[in-house]
Formats: C-alpha cells, structure tokens, sequence
C-alpha cells in the first residue's frame, strides 16, 4: 500500500525561485493537509483540505498557496522562495467520521526544503 | 487557543527501564488525543489514540497512554524500552473544523543507552 506518497524528497532552491511539492494518496480520504516541521516546534499546519474543491488556511500560511487537483492530489506551491521556508515539509490525509470520530491521519515520509 | 506542551525535550533512558513521556493539553471541550512517533527521516506513525471511553489506551509496539482530564494530561508509557524506540515523539490534539486539524506538541526526543 503506498498510502500518502510526497515528491520530491530533497530539493534545494535559491531564494526568489518557485516549486510546488506534490502529494498523492490512495485511501480515498475527503481530507489533506500540508505541515511544516522545524526543530523544537513540533508540526505546523500550513493549509488544509476538508474536502475536494476547498482549501483553508491553517496556522502559518504565508508564503504559500495550496491547490486540491482532485480528491487524491494536494499540492504546495512556494512562490517566491525565502530562506524562512527552508524545513521539512509533510502531506497527511485522514477521515472525519461525523459522530463517530476521526480516523488517523497518515503521513507522508516529507519533503526537506533548503532555501539559500 | 488550543495548544499542546511536551515539558521534555529530550529524555535519555537506559535499555529495559520504564518510560513515561509527558504530555499536557488546552482544549475547551473533550479532545481528540493522539501520540505519534518518528524515526529519523521517517514520517509520523500513529502510536495509539483516544477519542472517548475508557482512559488507558494500548498501542502498537507496546506503549500505552493514560488520559486524566482533571490534569489535562495523556502521558504516554512503556514498561521496557527496547533501542529501536529511539525516537522522537509527539502527542497532538485533534480538532475537527471541517477536516481533522491536528495541534502537536515541540516533541520529546527519545534517546536510549545500551
């Protein structure tokens, strides 16, 4: 099972330039999310997705933009890339399950983004 | 707001001792708890989980959580750590706006000696 699948794994931009990091997911879940994790800050949301065809933003937002290409597809652009940005980047997607709960969200292996 | 703090950021335990992790929580209604872990270069792996219920929750490879709502706390333990826990973990609060919006914790990291 591939589950939540992230490219590129490595990527290495110069400050001003644009990328966006894609991210797939074979579970048939409605929701995704695109987290940032830096030392001794634990993860950050950046944008999420409830479902196909929204977008939210979450708690760090700037700096980016988000598109939701279908319901297995979330990708993260950075317009203008700033040495602020450099971190391992993470896509999840999970399940909210009305009164019954959520189910777990399922992490992709990450994305490290250095900015010079 | 809500918001979740991990006291320990880095906790050395010998192999085959006891481990508690702590973990202590700000959330106005009954909340949704998570501990993940992660290996170094790993994604996050789900640990175990409470939603309601009874309040000792068993995960995989051993570990297990305590939810005290009176202490705002899930404090993860295991009787004997082995060297492949050494990781980082992380204890979150799921809220659901919508989507599942996970609040983590800065993450305590886990070394173990042989």
């Amino acid at each position: 099972n591939a589950g939540v699948t992230q490219t590129p794994k490595f990527q290495v931009l110069k400050t001003g330039q644009s990328m966006t990091l894609q991210c797939a997911q074979d579970m048939n879940h409605n929701s995704m999310y695109w987290y940032r994790q830096d030392p001794g800050m634990g993860l950050r949301l950046i944008y999420y997705s409830a479902s196909e065809g929204t977008t939210d933003k979450g708690e760090v937002p700037n700096g980016y933009n988000v598109s939701r290409l279908n319901k297995r597809e979330f990708s993260l652009r950075l317009e203008s890339a700033a040495p602020s940005q450099t971190s391992v980047y993470f896509c999840a997607s999970s399940e909210v399950l009305g009164v019954w709960g959520l189910t777990e969200a399922f992490f992709g292996q990450g994305t490290r983004l250095t900015v010079v | 707001a809500q918001s979740v703090t991990q006291p320990d950021i880095h906790i050395t335990v010998s192999e085959g001792a006891s481990l508690e992790l702590r973990c202590n929580y700000s959330y106005g209604a009954t909340p949704y708890l998570f501990w993940y872990v992660q290996s170094p270069g790993q994604g996050l792996q789900l640990l175990l989980k409470y939603f309601s219920g009874d309040t000792l929750v068993q995960g995989i490879k051993g570990f297990e959580a305590e939810f005290k709502r009176s202490q705002s706390s899930f404090n993860l333990r295991k009787p004997s750590v082995h060297w492949s826990d050494a990781a980082e973990y992380f204890c979150a609060v799921g809220l659901i706006q919508g989507a599942q919006k996970l609040v983590f914790g800065q993450g305590t990291r886990l070394t173990i000696n042989p």
